[in-house]
């Protein structure tokens, strides 16, 4: 079946510190790739996605590439801020993604940024 | 938008009784989704519903759960009877078609 492996954590850095955050994926098509955050207390929100090879999603600094080679979707941010402390899911979902397709997530990892 | 609201936010329940959770969805999504989250399982799909029908129960630990959806703006997870090993952060999620999944903030629930 499907399976999602993160990095263990948990990640501490300090603050304007260079992030990755290694994710692998085993699916028998051609999954869409997400990464989720869930910061303290909250529910989890999407914060980039891509949906077919070569892709790369982007957003509040954060990138992520799929690549279907090494079967990777890696989270990076250039600089690190405090407010960027949580825990990130790296998630997958069998294309085409529609109605009835579910998330398989990763056992996420917490980031701990130190000013 | 309200987003996702879930209640109880917290529940402290005693082994043996019965446990109900539930989940107001966002207005106009049509697939809703039970998860559980544990240190030591991670984040799991138990169950998930579109258009109010049940797609895919294969997460649900055993028979002591079930779920339901009786109309587009609400459904119920319901733990009969509760036990310790049953505490977690439950999350229910909703999304409209192709788009992302919205979580609501969790009911954290402790059997002792």
């Amino acid at each position: 079946g499907d399976s999602v492996t993160q990095m263990e954590g948990p990640v501490t850095l300090s603050e304007e510190a260079f992030l990755t955050i290694n994710c692998t994926y085993t699916a028998t098509g051609y999954p869409s790739l997400f990464w989720y955050v869930q910061y303290p207390g909250e529910g989890l929100q999407l914060l980039l996605k891509a949906t077919k090879a070569d892709d790369k999603g982007s957003n509040k600094g954060f990138e992520a590439t799929y690549r279907k080679e090494t079967t990777s979707f890696h989270l990076e941010k250039g600089s690190v801020q405090v407010s960027d402390s949580a825990v990130y899911f790296c998630a997958l979902s069998e294309a085409p993604w529609g109605a009835n397709s579910k998330l398989t997530f990763g056992k996420g990892i917490t980031l701990s940024v130190r000013p | 938008d309200a987003g996702v609201i879930q209640s109880p936010r917290h529940e402290v329940t005693e082994m043996g009784q019965e446990v109900t959770l539930r989940c107001k969805p966002i207005s106009g999504h049509n697939s809703l989704f039970w998860y559980r989250q544990t240190m030591m399982r991670g984040l799991e799909l138990l169950i998930y519903f579109n258009n109010n029908v049940p797609i895919d129960d294969s997460g649900m630990p055993e028979d002591r759960f079930s779920a339901k959806m009786p109309n587009a703006s609400f459904s119920t997870l319901k733990i009969q009877p509760s036990e310790p090993r049953d505490s977690a952060v439950y999350f229910c999620a909703s999304s409209r078609g192709v788009d992302e999944q919205y979580f609501g903030p969790g009911t954290r629930l402790t059997v002792t």
